[in-house]
């Protein structure tokens, strides 16, 4: 089955404890990318990779750092959670950046306390 | 970051209504988007929308391109319960490392 995975699906932490969200995508899409959605602010890309080791900030990159040394995974770094990063995340993929038609993970809800 | 004008925020209809939302830009667009949030899940791609004036149909849901190519329309025909979620816009520009624009999404209740 097609379909993007993310790890874990909830998570509870304290403020800088260093964690990391793990996305994978078993469809060969070289487009990935990472949202945040926060009630009243829709969602919002945090980063974004076109293709293996090449990464690009978002809308809303600080405090976050990605990875793309496989064209399947695009793990989400958070080095010093703050409580301001409790959201809910969202991995993503597309075939190339060239299509529009993204496909979404489940999501990960992230507390930090 | 830049984000569409979507509306209604929020809707709650009876079952068996016809529901229709939209979202506006002062920019013009080159894809339009439309995607469905059920609670506690992912946004799913309901239809993807490429050229002015397009009119595209998924069994009940029908959206479309608007021709000056600043807004998209989506409509629901005779709402069902499963209906319910979070319905959202998403449009393309030109350039702009074809990253996506998003709206801030329409909350539809749906009542039996």
């Amino acid at each position: 089955e097609a379909q993007v995975t993310q790890n874990p699906r909830y998570l509870i932490t304290v403020t800088g404890k260093k964690l990391t969200v793990t996305c994978s995508q078993n469809m060969n899409h070289e487009y990935m990318s990472w949202y945040r959605q926060d009630p009243g602010l829709g969602l919002r890309q945090i980063y974004y990779s076109m293709n293996v080791e090449v990464t690009d900030k978002g809308d809303v990159p600080e405090g976050y750092k990605v990875s793309r040394k496989e064209k399947r995974n695009f793990p989400l770094i958070l080095e010093s959670p703050s409580p301001n990063q409790t959201s809910l995340y969202f991995c993503a993929s597309r075939p190339g950046h060239l299509s529009y038609e993204q496909y979404f993970g489940p999501g990960t809800r992230l507390t930090v306390t | 970051g830049q984000q569409l004008n979507q509306s209604p925020q929020s809707m709650f209809i009876q079952e068996g209504e016809d529901v229709s939302m939209n979202c506006t830009s002062s920019s013009i667009f080159n894809t339009w988007l439309w995607y469905k949030q059920d609670p506690g899940e992912g946004p799913v791609l309901l239809i993807a929308l490429y050229k002015a004036g397009e009119l595209t149909s998924n069994g009940r849901l029908t959206a479309q391109f608007g021709i000056t190519r600043k807004d998209s329309f989506l409509n629901i025909s005779a709402s069902i319960p499963s209906d319910v979620g979070i319905y959202f816009c998403a449009g393309q520009q030109a350039g702009n490392n074809r990253k996506l624009i998003w709206g801030l999404g329409t909350s539809l209740a749906v009542n039996p």
